[in-house]
């Protein structure tokens, strides 16, 4: 069935290192992944997405990559900060219009 | 605009009782959809709909009935509450359109069943 794959579930790393979670799909007709942030209590934000006629994309510290033929696609975020810190969930629409969410990374930042 | 608002923010039920989520949008999206989220599971989408008059079921829709009647109202009914429904639910809408992706979440509502 439709299924998202994330990884890793938690994520530390050092201020100024960089962080990348991975996700992997299930369903080939998938064609727009977002990615979202979450912060303590807080509802989930878009911070970037792709679509699937595009390999990669970038804004400032954040950069996300699709790789079509393994079904899988990928967050980079550069120079981490403290506020980076939250946790980050991937997607994929699938052909049917449903928006099917990975289970989740939870990124900490130390200083 | 307001943008996606949902009500109540939290609620206590005890086991078989039936309440109504709320979910209201002012962008005038097509699309409109309800998740939950529980601990280590993620998003996990409950049922959708893509216009007035138009729903269809999610990931685990068991529990839940949803009706469409206009474009702006999205509401989830439990018809009979169970403890399994613990967990915070977020209402989404997007504008249905190739280019215009942006799904925006409300705040949340908070429910616990006992």
């Amino acid at each position: 069935g439709e299924n998202v794959e994330q990884h890793p579930s938690t994520l530390s790393v050092q201020e100024g290192d960089s962080a990348v979670i991975k996700c992997t799909y299930s369903d080939s007709a998938s064609n727009y992944f977002p990615w979202y942030k979450q912060e303590l209590g807080k509802r989930p934000q878009l911070i970037i997405d792709i679509r699937s006629n595009v390999g990669e994309k970038k804004d400032q510290r954040i950069a996300v990559t699709l790789n079509k033929t393994a079904k899988h696609f990928s967050l980079h975020i550069t120079e981490t900060q403290p506020e980076d810190s939250a946790v980050y969930f991937c997607a994929a629409r699938l052909n049917t219009d449903k928006l099917i969410f990975g289970t989740g990374t939870r990124l900490q930042v130390f200083p | 605009n307001a943008g996606v608002t949902q009500t109540p923010k939290f609620q206590v039920l005890k086991t078989g009782q039936s309440m109504t989520l709320q979910c209201a949008q002012d962008m005038n999206h097509e699309y409109m959809s309800w998740y939950r989220q529980d601990p280590g599971m993620g998003l996990r989408l409950i049922h959708y709909s893509v216009g007035a008059g138009i729903t269809d079921q999610g990931e685990v829709p068991n529990g839940y009935n949803v009706s469409r009647s206009t474009t702006e109202d999205f509401p989830l009914r439990l018809l009979s509450a169970a403890p399994s429904q613990t967990s915070v639910y977020f209402c989404a809408s997007r504008v249905d359109r190739v280019t215009r992706d942006t799904q925006y979440f409300g705040p949340g509502t908070r429910l616990t069943v006992l």
